[in-house]
C-alpha cells in the first residue's frame, strides 16, 4: 500500500502571511508528483505536475519543490490572500495508471 | 473549452437501492478515471479507462461496483444494492492519455457527485 502523507492537516494564517506545506511520498518507482488546489463545491484544479529531481514550479504567488530521492515535495504560497483559502492535495504518480493522493491540507486565510 | 461534467452533483438513496453515477470528459481525451472521497479519507482510485483497452478495475471495492465507458466517452458508474460506506463524494477525471506523456499527464477533474446512503 502506497504511503502519500500530507502536513499539517489544516492551517489557518493571516492575509498576506507566507506559507508552505508537505507532502511526503514513496521514494521507489517515482514517475511524478501532482499538485491540486480544490475549493469547497468546486472541481479540484491541477497546479502542478513535477517530475524531475530538485524540480522547481512556480505559477503566480504559489511555488513548488521536488525531492524524489528522500521523498517530499513543499508547496509555498507567498503574500497568502483568502483567495487562497482551499484544500491543498498533492498525489503520487508511480508506474501504474493511478494517482494515490494525500489526505490535503486545508488552508483558511483570514483578513 | 468545457471541462469534465458529472451528474447527478447530488444524490440521496436508501440502503440497498441502485445507483448510477455520470461523467461527461473533455473532448479528445482518452483516459478517464473515477475516484470518490469518504469522510476524512484521501481521493481513492477506483477504475480507470484508456481508449479501447481493457479498463483498470483494481480500486474498485466491491462486485457491487461496475463502470462502463461508451463509445470512449461518457462513463457511467453504477453501485448496486448501496450500502451506508457508500456514502462518499464521486470524482471523474479525464486526461489525454496514450497521446501524451504517461508521467506528466495531468487529470482534469469534475465537481463531483455527492452520494449519501440513508
Amino acid at each position: 500500500i502506497l504511503n502519500v502523507e500530507q502536513s499539517p492537516q489544516s492551517l489557518h494564517v493571516q492575509e498576506g502571511d507566507s506559507t508552505n506545506f508537505t507532502c511526503s511520498f514513496p521514494s521507489s518507482n517515482f514517475y511524478a508528483l501532482h499538485w491540486y488546489r480544490w475549493e469547497t463545491a468546486k472541481s479540484p484544479e491541477a497546479l502542478f505536475v513535477m517530475t524531475l529531481n530538485g524540480d522547481e514550479k512556480k505559477k503566480g504567488r504559489i511555488s513548488a519543490t521536488l525531492n524524489t530521492k528522500e521523498g517530499y515535495s513543499y508547496l509555498y504560497i507567498k503574500g497568502s490572500q483568502p483567495e487562497d483559502s482551499a484544500t491543498y492535495l498533492c498525489a503520487f504518480k508511480g508506474g501504474g495508471n493511478k494517482l494515490t493522493f494525500g489526505t490535503g491540507t486545508q488552508l483558511k486565510v483570514e483578513l | 473549452g468545457a471541462g469534465v461534467s458529472q451528474s447527478p452533483s447530488n444524490k440521496v438513496t436508501e440502503k440497498g437501492k441502485d445507483v448510477e453515477l455520470r461523467c461527461d470528459p473533455i473532448s479528445g481525451h482518452t483516459a478517464l478515471y473515477w475516484y470518490r472521497q469518504s469522510l476524512g479519507q484521501g481521493l481513492e482510485f477506483l477504475i480507470y479507462f484508456q481508449g479501447n483497452s481493457a479498463p483498470d478495475k483494481s480500486g474498485l471495492p466491491s462486485d457491487r461496483f461496475s463502470a462502463e465507458r461508451t463509445g470512449g466517452s461518457v462513463s457511467t458508474l453504477t453501485i448496486q444494492r448501496t450500502q451506508q460506506e457508500d456514502s462518499a463524494v464521486y470524482l471523474c477525471a479525464s486526461s489525454l492519455g496514450a497521446a501524451s506523456t504517461p508521467s506528466t499527464d495531468t487529470q482534469y477533474f469534475g465537481p463531483g457527485t455527492r452520494l449519501t446512503v440513508l
